[in-house]
C-alpha cells in the first residue's frame, strides 16, 4: 500500500519577502542550535548557529533567534531569493564536555519560493 | 579541503544482501556520526565517534547494523542482512575539536533494498 510520510510544514513566500522558520525544542538543557538547509538530492548544509548565552545572531541575510523561556528558535531570511527554496531543518546540542555529541534534528520546513 | 566524502552515492541491492557504506571526515575532524534520513522518521541519529570510539549507539536500529573507525578518516556502517526497511539516505557527518561547532555533512548514499 502507500506508504505514509511526514507531513513536513510548508511555508510559501513570494520571492523578495521575507521568511520566518519556527522551531520548538525539547532539551532544555541544550545549550547549542543550528539551522541547516537541505536542497533536493543534497546533505544538510549549515546556515547559522546560536549558543544559549545569546538571543539573537546575525548572519548574511540570515538572523537566528533563540527564546530559552518557551524552548523556540526562529530563523529569519530576508529578502528571499529562489535558491532559498529547500527544507530547513533546528538540531539542538547539549554539550557535555567530553567531545563533541549527535546533534537532534527536528522534522523540517519546507519553504516555497514563489516567483 | 574536498569536505566529508561518501561512497557510493547510490545503491540497490537484494533483501538478505550485505551492504557497506563508506565515509572519509574532514581531515582534522575527531567527531563522526552516522544519520538515516527517510520520510517517515526524517533525520535519526544512529551512531558516533569521538577519536575513533564509538561513544553512543543507541540509534542503531538492531543488530543487523554495525559500524566501525578503524582510523581518523574512515568509517564504515554495514547492514548485514539488508532488508526492504533499510531502505533511505544515509548520511556521514563530522565536528571538529572546538567543542560546540557544527556538523559538516556528507551528500549521502540512498540505499535502495528491493
Amino acid at each position: 500500500g502507500e506508504s505514509v510520510g511526514l507531513h513536513l510544514p510548508t511555508l510559501s513566500v513570494q520571492e523578495g519577502d521575507n521568511s520566518i522558520i519556527n522551531c520548538a525544542y525539547s532539551n532544555s538543557a541544550s545549550d547549542y542550535f543550528i539551522w541547516y538547509k537541505q536542497e533536493s538530492g543534497k546533505g544538510p548544509q549549515f546556515i547559522i548557529d546560536i549558543r544559549s548565552n545569546m538571543d539573537k545572531r546575525q548572519g548574511q541575510r540570515v538572523t537566528v533567534l533563540l527564546n530559552k523561556t518557551v524552548k523556540h528558535l526562529s530563523l529569519q531570511i530576508a529578502a528571499t531569493q529562489p535558491g532559498d527554496s529547500a527544507v530547513y531543518f533546528c538540531a539542538e546540542n547539549q554539550y557535555s564536555g567530553g567531545g563533541a555529541d549527535g546533534l537532534t534534528f527536528g522534522k523540517g520546513t519546507h519553504l516555497i519560493i514563489q516567483p | 579541503d574536498a569536505g566529508v566524502i561518501q561512497s557510493p552515492r547510490h545503491e540497490v541491492t537484494e533483501m538478505g544482501q550485505e551492504v557497506t557504506l563508506r565515509c572519509k571526515p574532514i581531515s582534522g575532524h575527531n567527531s563522526l556520526f552516522w544519520y538515516r534520513q527517510t520520510m517517515m522518521r526524517g533525520l535519526e541519529l544512529l551512531i558516533y565517534f569521538n577519536n575513533n570510539v564509538p561513544i553512543d549507539d543507541s540509534g542503531m536500529p538492531e543488530d543487523r547494523f554495525s559500524a566501525k573507525m578503524p582510523n581518523a578518516s574512515f568509517s564504515t556502517l554495514k547492514i548485514q542482512p539488508s532488508e526492504p526497511r533499510d531502505s533511505a539516505v544515509y548520511f556521514c557527518a563530522s565536528r571538529g575539536r572546538s567543542g560546540n561547532t557544527e556538523a559538516f555533512f556528507g551528500q549521502g548514499t540512498r540505499l535502495t533494498v528491493v
